[in-house]
Parts: structure tokens; C-alpha cells; sequence
């Protein structure tokens, strides 16, 4: 069965990068794009970005251009967000997902990493 | 950049009701990509409906996605006490991706 399994939670400094992991099985890795998305305090759902393993090309939001590195490494299933220049309003669950193939929506779910900036 | 807004805020129904929830985008949405999800407390979101109306794996036939060109709308025929949670529709425009402000759906 389909599973994704994300890190742990973290907690980092103002101007501080965080990397989070996102380990998939169960399906083939390389078909399905990955997407990182956030969920600050009281708020909604925001897209953050994605990765295609089989090519490594990535999109992103534009409000995180700059900021935001999505990688993967095919060998181990798993892909990667690092967001640089933390500001506490980053505090927020980021969750990623996978892209359900032929449509715009995402089917199987991380159980989110809690990312806390904090000084 | 197409806005996605959802009402009400707060649906407040009792189990058994039928809910309806709304989802209007800023512009006519041309490629049918409306998804609808629902998040639980301390829970990732789940997958309800995607492509405006086709109900994802799992999902109860109580849950029915409709709509097009602005207006879209997911209807729960009779509410389950686990249907409980917060509502967010979302659109990809080819671009990027936008969810809505969300609906909660809590216990009259």
C-alpha cells in the first residue's frame, strides 16, 4: 500500500534553512509528482511547490521563489524541501503529498512536520 | 492568479442533515481541475473529490462534488458524525495551485 512517511519535527532560528524528508513506497517513485504544501497556525492550506522524480524539475509558488529547494534521491525514495531565510511567520505543519497521476489533485499525504521558528 | 473562495466560513448542521458547501473562483475555471479535500484535527487533509466531481478511492457516495465555470459545490447527502471537519477546495491553472479558505463543518 501506498505510504509516505515524513521527519520529525524541527525547530530553528530566525534567518536558519530546514530541510524536510518524504519517504514514499508502495508505488513507483519516479511516476508521481511530489508536492510540499503548509499549514500555518489558524490558517488554511498553502501550495508551496513541486518535484517530478523522474526528471528532478521542479515548480514553485511564486511567493517562495528563492527561498524554497525541492531535491529527490530516486535510490531511496525520497524527496526533500529545504526552505532558507526562516522568518517566524514560516512557523507551520508542512505536509507533502503526492500528485495523483493524470489529475490536479493529491492523494496520499505525509503526516506533516512541524517547523518552528522560534529565537 | 485564480481566488478560490469558500462559504460559509462555519456550517453548523446536526447528523443526518444534508450540507451543502460553495466554492467560487475569481475566474471561470476552463479545465475542470477543482478538487475537494477534507482535514480532521491534527490530521493531513484526505482526498474527496477530484476533476469537479469524480469521487476519489475510498470515499462514501454520500460525498458528491458538482459544478463548473465559477461555481462548484461538494454536498454531503446526510451527515456522518466523522464527517465533522473542515472543507478545502482547490484549482491548479496550470501554473500553480490554490486552495480556499476552507469550511468547517461542526455539530449543531
Amino acid at each position: 500500500q501506498v505510504q509516505v512517511v515524513q521527519s520529525g519535527a524541527e525547530v530553528k532560528k530566525p534567518g536558519a534553512s530546514v530541510k524536510v524528508s518524504c519517504e514514499a513506497s508502495g508505488y513507483t517513485f519516479s511516476g508521481y509528482f511530489i508536492h510540499w504544501v503548509r499549514e500555518a497556525p489558524g490558517q488554511g492550506l498553502e501550495w508551496i511547490g513541486r518535484i517530478h522524480p523522474n526528471s528532478g524539475g521542479t515548480d514553485y509558488a511564486e511567493r517562495f521563489q528563492g527561498r524554497v529547494t525541492m531535491t529527490r534521491d530516486t535510490s531511496i525514495s525520497t524527496a526533500y524541501m529545504e526552505l532558507s531565510s526562516l522568518r517566524s511567520d514560516d512557523t507551520a505543519i508542512y505536509y507533502c503529498a503526492r500528485g495523483k497521476g493524470g489529475t490536479a489533485a493529491f492523494d496520499y499525504w505525509g503526516q506533516g512536520t512541524l517547523v518552528t521558528v522560534s529565537s | 492568479e485564480i481566488v478560490l473562495t469558500q462559504s460559509p466560513g462555519t456550517l453548523s448542521l446536526s447528523p443526518g442533515e444534508r450540507a451543502t458547501l460553495s466554492c467560487r473562483a475569481s475566474h471561470s475555471i476552463a479545465n475542470g481541475y477543482l478538487t475537494w479535500y477534507q482535514q480532521k484535527p491534527g490530521q493531513a487533509p484526505r482526498l474527496l473529490i477530484y476533476d469537479a466531481s469524480s469521487r476519489a478511492t475510498g470515499i462514501p457516495d454520500r460525498f458528491s462534488g458538482s459544478g463548473s465555470g465559477t461555481d462548484f459545490t461538494l454536498t454531503i447527502s446526510s451527515l456522518e458524525p466523522e464527517d465533522f471537519a473542515v472543507y478545502y477546495c482547490q484549482h491548479y491553472d496550470g501554473s500553480g495551485f490554490t486552495f480556499g479558505g476552507g469550511t468547517k463543518a461542526e455539530i449543531k
